[in-house]
């Protein structure tokens, strides 16, 4: 799987959008990206994943840019509780058993 | 709407000492992983199993060993633990053989200590 890279922390104010960068420049062409998020010392939660075409759910929106180096999650509108590590990682589709490799992730902080 | 569930979530362990954790999912889901968390680190991957039968090496398998016993439940055996493995150990379970891009459902852990 290609590597990602994030920041390693962020603050966002309450209420406005969090924008979360990742970049994965060696990502090939059956590579998706995917988004998970950690809060506290809970599991993983999935939040949305794309392969070229942006995205959107109830939770955020994922943009990729059209050379797919890189990509951007947004959560529109940030509360407390989107306090939490965020991870960036990219996974090929192989028909078996996926395998995620996490890195260490975005520490959002939401702040009032 | 119990998802992925392990047990236990608190466990303090010697060193030598064996133990398994237990995974459980109700989701009807065929792939089920393993996985390590240690301090300020992302996951590692230890095994997977993507179907009933079947089980595979991750990242970081040494000291440890899975059993697939039916399609819900996925255990994890350390027979003689040791304190590098002190660590929080989380299970997830995905859709049909984990392609079709299926998002990985994870449960809420169990931290181990081993002295």
């Amino acid at each position: 799987d290609a590597k990602t890279t994030q920041p390693p922390s962020m603050d966002c104010a309450e209420g406005r959008a969090a924008n979360l960068p990742c970049n994965h420049s060696t990502i090939s062409g059956n590579e998706y990206v995917y988004w998970y998020r950690q809060i506290h010392s809970q599991g993983p939660q999935y939040i949305i994943h794309g392969l070229k075409n942006n995205e959107t759910n109830e939770m955020a929106s994922l943009i990729i840019t059209e050379d797919r180096k890189s990509s951007t999650l947004i959560l529109p509108h940030a509360t407390l509780r989107d306090t939490a590590v965020y991870y960036c990682i990219v996974r090929v589709e192989t028909g078996t058993a996926s395998k995620l490799t996490f890195g260490t992730g975005t520490r959002l902080q939401v702040t009032l | 709407n119990a998802g992925v569930t392990q047990t236990p979530k608190f466990q303090v362990l010697k060193t030598g000492q064996s133990m398994t954790l237990q995974c459980a999912q109700d989701m009807n889901h065929n792939s089920m992983y393993w996985y390590r968390q240690d301090p300020g680190m992302g996951l590692r991957l230890i095994y997977y199993s993507a179907s009933e039968g079947t089980t595979d090496k991750g990242e970081v398998p040494n000291g440890y060993n899975v059993s697939r016993l039916n399609k819900r439940e996925f255990s994890l055996r350390l027979e003689s633990a040791a304190p590098s493995q002190t660590s929080v150990y989380f299970c997830a379970s995905t859709r049909k053989g984990g392609g079709s891009n299926q998002p990985q459902h994870f449960g809420d852990g169990t931290r181990l200590s081993i002295l």
